[in-house]
Parts: structure tokens; sequence; C-alpha cells
């Protein structure tokens, strides 16, 4: 089955700056990667997603590229506000795990006012 | 108006208990399933179900035992609880399977905390 790995587990940065989340994953047939994002004691919910036969995507402030080759997908923020603090999940889909998203272990990203 | 809710959303119970949490979606998806986030935050799937029919059974032991009366319930019973099964279980359901052409994106419940002494 599908294995994502993701760096770092946590992220310290000050407002204003840009936010780099790196995963891996190990089923070249996966072809579904989205991110979640988890504010401090509510629920995992959808930022940005990506499929595999699209390099990059953007919504304002968010983007998220995938290197198919390497197997690698990235999440990235620009002009971080303390509102972003929270944790980051990658996760990825289809392939031998079709039907089921297998999640990056996630990143505690902090933004410092 | 809550798309996926669950109950309760604390639990706190002895060792050796019974326990169930329930979850309902008003999405109208087909699809539904149980993670477990543990201490550290690592979100796992444990169970999914499509049609009320079980399609995704991890490495889950025996004690836990998901049911579906209907494709928008699907209720979690746990057996002779122990201090390891201590948890956020979380609820969710997708209008589609993830892969493939779908998005199969996940709306959460809030999380049932799970806390065994």
């Amino acid at each position: 089955g599908e294995n994502v790995e993701q760096h770092p587990s946590t992220l310290s940065v000050q407002e204003g700056d840009s936010a780099v989340i790196k995963c891996t994953y190990s089923d070249s047939a996966s072809n579904y990667f989205p991110w979640y994002k988890q504010e401090l004691g509510k629920r995992p919910q959808l930022i940005i997603d990506i499929r595999s036969n699209v390099g990059e995507k953007k919504d304002q402030r968010i983007a998220v590229t995938l290197n198919k080759t390497a197997k690698h997908f990235s999440l990235h923020i620009t002009e971080t506000q303390p509102e972003d603090s929270a944790v980051y999940f990658c996760a990825g889909a289809g392939g031998t795990s079709y039907g089921k998203l297998t999640f990056g272990q996630g990143t505690i990203l902090t933004v410092h006012p | 108006d809550t798309a996926v809710s669950q109950t309760p959303k604390y639990l706190v119970t002895q060792m050796g208990n019974d326990k169930s949490i329930k979850c309902e979606q008003n999405l109208g998806h087909d699809t539904m399933y149980w993670y477990k986030q543990d201490s550290k935050k690592f979100l796992k799937i444990m169970f999914s179900y499509n049609n009320k029919e079980l399609i995704i059974n991890e490495t889950v032991p025996n004690r836990f035992s998901p049911k579906s009366p209907d494709k928008a319930h699907l209720n979690l019973h746990i057996n002779s609880l122990e201090l390891g099964d201590s948890a956020v279980y979380f609820c969710a359901s997708s209008q589609r399977l993830a892969g493939g052409g779908n998005t199969g994106e996940l709306f959460f419940g809030e999380g049932s905390r799970l806390t065994v002494l």
C-alpha cells in the first residue's frame, strides 16, 4: 500500500514569511494528493489538492507542486499570517490505495506575529 | 446545519468497558470512514464503508466493530477498552472514493475524544 512521509514535523516562521512543507509517497500509481489543515481542537479540512496530470496548482496564498518522477509534492504558503498556524497534513490516494487516503505524519506550523 | 455529526464529543471510561460512537452525515455521500488520531496527531484510517458495504478494514483489533445501518450512518463499537485506545476518533464522509478521476474530498466530523482510565 501507499506510504506518505512528511517533513518537517514542526515549522516556525515569522508573519509575512513563506512556509514550505514537503511530502514523499511510495506508490507510483497514486494520482490524487490533497492537503488538509487542522486548527487546534478542530476537524481537518481540505485546503488544496492536486492530481497527477497537473504539476502545480495555486489558490491565493497557497500553492501545491507535484513531481511525479521524484514522487514528491509540496505545499507553499506565502505571506503567512498568525491564522495560518495549524497542523497541516498531506495525503495520497489512488493506485493500490484507490479509495483510501493515506496521510503523512503532519506538520505543526506556527506563525509568530 | 451540521454536515457530519458524531456523538459523543467526549467519552471518559474505565479499562475493560464497552463503548459506542455514533456518526451521521446529511451530505448524501456514499462513503463513510472512521479515522483514529493519536496523541502525536497521526491520522490513520480504520474502516471505510461504501453504500453500507465494508470496503476498507485496516489492521484494527477485533474489539473494534463498525456498523452501517444505512449510508448516512456509521457507528463504531469498541469492546474491552484498553489504555492504548485513548485517542480522538473522527468520522468522515466523501461523495466518491479517493483516487482515479475522483477527488474523494473528506468531510470530517468534529471528533470524539476517548479517554480510557
